[in-house]
């Protein structure tokens, strides 16, 4: 099964918002709401945003939201900070691949 | 609170195998299954197996088949990978992290494993 497919890059000035797309197959994430979001900064593990698609866990600002549409998923963030400029990777159930990864987009605030 | 603690960098030669430990705590370790999740350098995340505390049962990505072993200690609270067979492509950060359905929820703070010729 292939990665699910994100754009590298991304980029936002302060204060705007940002949409990261994340586009898989009627097998993952169109077939299932269990699409989650990770942020990892430069030499730092991952951090869980978003999780069944739209969800936050504890302490995760209301800035960051997901949604998804057939089978494509999105993460929004909003009123962009500088220390949202991180590596955001999306993923989802896949069936018999419990998590499948997207290639992961570079956010850049300007 | 919760959290997983992995063991120290390792350096391997081609050819040998390593086992990486994941100690969780703050938990009931049976509750959350434990995913390992690996990342080349400059490259992205990929999933390579999970494995459910309470039974012992196992899932592996299809490329890691036979190559990936994931055990677990229920007295010590700790997971084991062990891969075999390194070549110089499984040269990684090696992360493991806790989940109650399929959202890494915790992750650790990542082992370097550096697959030398």
């Amino acid at each position: 099964q292939s990665a699910l497919t994100q754009p590298p890059s991304a980029s936002g000035s302060p204060g705007q918002s940002v949409t990261i797309s994340c586009t898989g197959t009627s097998s993952d994430v169109g077939g299932y709401d269990y699409v989650s979001w990770y942020q990892q900064h430069p030499g730092k593990a991952p951090k869980l945003m978003i999780y069944e698609v739209t969800k936050r866990p504890s302490g995760v600002p209301d800035r960051f939201s997901g949604f998804k549409s057939g089978n494509t998923a999105s993460l929004i963030v909003s009123g962009l900070q500088t220390e949202d400029e991180a590596d955001y990777y999306c993923s989802s159930y896949a069936g018999t691949i419990p998590v499948l990864f997207g290639g992961g987009t570079k956010l850049t605030v300007l | 609170q919760v959290q997983v603690v992995q063991s120290g960098a390792e350096v391997k030669k081609s050819g040998a195998s390593v086992r990486v430990s994941c100690r969780a705590s703050g938990y009931t370790f049976t509750n959350y299954y434990i995913h390992w999740v690996r990342q080349a350098p400059g490259h992205g995340l990929e999933w390579m197996a999970m494995i459910n505390p309470s039974g012992g049962s196992t899932t592996y990505a299809q490329k890691f088949q036979g190559r990936v072993t994931l055990t677990r200690d229920t007295s010590t609270s700790t997971v084991y990978m062990e891969i075999s067979s390194l070549r110089s492509e499984d040269t990684a950060v090696y992360y493991c992290a806790t989940s109650m359905v399929v959202a890494l929820g915790v992750w650790g703070q990542g082992t370097m494993v550096t697959v030398s010729s």
